[in-house]
C-alpha cells in the first residue's frame, strides 16, 4: 500500500540551526500538508500547500518556516531558526482529491532543539 | 477559533465489548469528519471518514455524524487489545480553511483481556 516517507526519523540540533524535515508524498497525491504534536498536546496544522504555492497556513507557521517542492516527489518543511519551543514530532500528510478528502500520515519526524 | 472536543479518557473496556467514543466540533461549516488511530509514539493512522449524517460501518468499526447537534461519534465492536491505543476525532472546516484539519485531544481507549 502507498505511504508518506518522511526522513529522518529524528533530528537533533541546537537552538538557532537550520533543519530541513522531508517528506516524499503518496505518488498520485496532490495536497500536502505539515502538522506538528508536542508531546502530550494535540495535532497543530502548520501548513497545507497545492500547485506549488501554500494554499492556507496556521498561526504557528510565522517567518521561520517554509515549505518547498524541489521536484516532482520531495516535500520539504525548513525551520530557519530554531527555539526550544519547536521541539515536536512533525508530521507530513498528503492527500489525492483536496480538501475534503482523507489525509494519510507519514511517521513523523522527531525534532529535538538542545 | 475552531474548536474539536473529545472526551480525554482514558475509556477502559473489557475485550470483545463495544467502545464509544465521542467528539463534539464547533464549526457549522465543517464538512469532513475523520477517526485517527494513534499508538503511543506513532503517527496518526485513518480508520474511518464520514461526510453526511447518518452511520457508515466498516468492519467492526462504526461512525455517526449528526451535524445538527455537532457530534461525531466511533463505535468499535468486538473490542480487542489491539484496539488499545489514542482515538482522535479531525473535522475539515469549510470556508477559508480549506482541507485543513482540526483534531481533538484523543480519547486513550485501553482493551484488556
Amino acid at each position: 500500500e502507498p505511504e508518506v516517507t518522511q526522513t529522518p526519523s529524528h533530528q537533533v540540533t541546537q537552538m538557532g540551526q537550520e533543519v530541513i524535515l522531508r517528506c516524499v508524498p503518496i505518488s498520485n497525491h496532490l495536497y500536502f500538508y505539515w502538522y506538528r504534536q508536542i508531546l502530550g498536546q494535540k495535532v497543530e496544522f502548520l501548513v497545507s500547500f497545492y500547485n506549488n504555492e501554500i494554499s492556507e497556513k496556521s498561526e504557528i507557521f510565522d517567518d521561520q518556516f517554509s515549505v518547498e517542492r524541489p521536484d516532482g516527489s520531495n516535500f520539504t518543511l525548513k525551520i530557519r531558526s530554531t527555539k526550544l519551543e519547536d521541539s515536536a514530532m512533525y508530521f507530513c500528510a498528503s492527500s489525492d482529491r483536496g480538501a475534503y478528502q482523507p489525509q494519510h500520515f507519514g511517521d513523523g519526524t522527531r525534532l529535538s532543539i538542545l | 477559533q475552531k474548536e474539536v472536543e473529545q472526551n480525554s479518557g482514558p475509556l477502559s473496556v473489557p475485550e470483545g465489548a463495544i467502545a464509544s467514543l465521542n467528539c463534539t466540533y464547533s464549526d457549522r461549516g465543517s464538512q469532513s469528519f475523520f477517526w485517527y488511530r494513534q499508538y503511543s509514539g506513532k503517527s496518526p493512522e485513518l480508520i474511518m471518514s464520514i461526510y453526511s449524517n447518518g452511520d457508515k460501518e466498516d468492519g467492526r468499526f462504526t461512525a455517526q455524524l449528526n451535524k445538527a447537534s455537532q457530534y461525531v461519534s466511533l463505535l468499535i465492536r468486538d473490542s480487542q487489545p489491539s484496539d488499545s491505543a489514542t482515538y482522535l476525532c479531525a473535522v475539515a472546516g469549510g470556508g477559508s480553511t480549506l482541507g485543513r484539519l482540526y483534531f481533538g485531544r484523543g480519547t486513550q481507549l485501553t482493551v484488556w483481556p
